[in-house]
């Protein structure tokens, strides 16, 4: 059981440079998130979804578009880069959204815009 | 608006007792969160808190109060794998909306 996996760790982009994170998982998860961490800013949710086919903007989805064609798949998509998304990239997934469910989280992907 | 506080840095000696506060002022409430995360690594769930109360779990206590949109998470016998980052997150009433604060980075010393 891998969990909750990320592809890739780690990349450098230039500006206007486009790219896909995937994240995937093996614990027939529901729900899917995408998360970016900043220093002394905590996790800010990008985007989610509640099921295959589905995806809903979160705190700051601006800059990213996501799509979740297969259950166990999330793709996180970049454009067009800017520095600003220099970030670490946190995916995790949960069973359902009910109350008491945790999220799993990736291992993370640190990007870096130049 | 959202807005969750956590001290930024705590420091504490091995084999002591460290509570880490987290006060919140969001949107709508459905269960806060306790998260440890250390360097470089994912975060891993804690705790989860949905009524007033103490929730107990081996060396790791939460503590919720809704009405003063307070909790804590109390680390006792502090060990050295202990020194990682602690993250609080409320979980709102819209959505999947997950707000998590800042973080508190803990130190603990030999």
């Amino acid at each position: 059981n891998a969990g909750v996996t990320q592809t890739p760790k780690f990349r450098v982009l230039k500006t206007g440079q486009s790219m896909t994170l995937l994240c995937a998982q093996d614990m027939n998860h529901e729900y899917m998130y995408w998360y970016r961490q900043d220093p002394g800013m905590g996790l800010r949710l990008i985007h989610y979804s509640v099921g295959e086919g589905t995806t809903a903007k979160g705190e700051v989805p601006d800059g990213y578009n996501v799509s979740r064609l297969k259950k166990q798949n999330f793709l996180l998509g970049l454009e067009s880069a800017a520095p600003s998304q220099t970030s670490v990239y946190f995916c995790a997934s949960s069973w359902s959204g009910l109350e008491y469910n945790e999220q799993f989280f990736g291992p993370g992907t640190r990007l870096t815009v130049l | 608006g959202q807005n969750i506080d956590q001290p930024t840095e705590m420091t504490a000696t091995e084999g002591a007792i460290v509570q880490i506060n987290c006060t919140y002022q969001t949107s709508g409430f459905n269960g806060l969160f306790w998260y440890q995360q250390h360097a470089g690594e994912a975060p891993t769930f804690l705790s989860y808190n949905v009524l007033d109360g103490l929730e107990e779990k081996g060396r790791f206590s939460s503590f919720l109060s809704r009405s003063k949109g307070y909790s804590y998470l109390l680390l006792k016998e502090l060990q050295m794998k202990d020194s990682a980052s602690y993250l609080c997150a409320v979980k709102d009433n819209y959505g999947q909306n997950f707000v998590f604060g800042p973080g508190t980075r803990l130190s603990v010393l030999p």
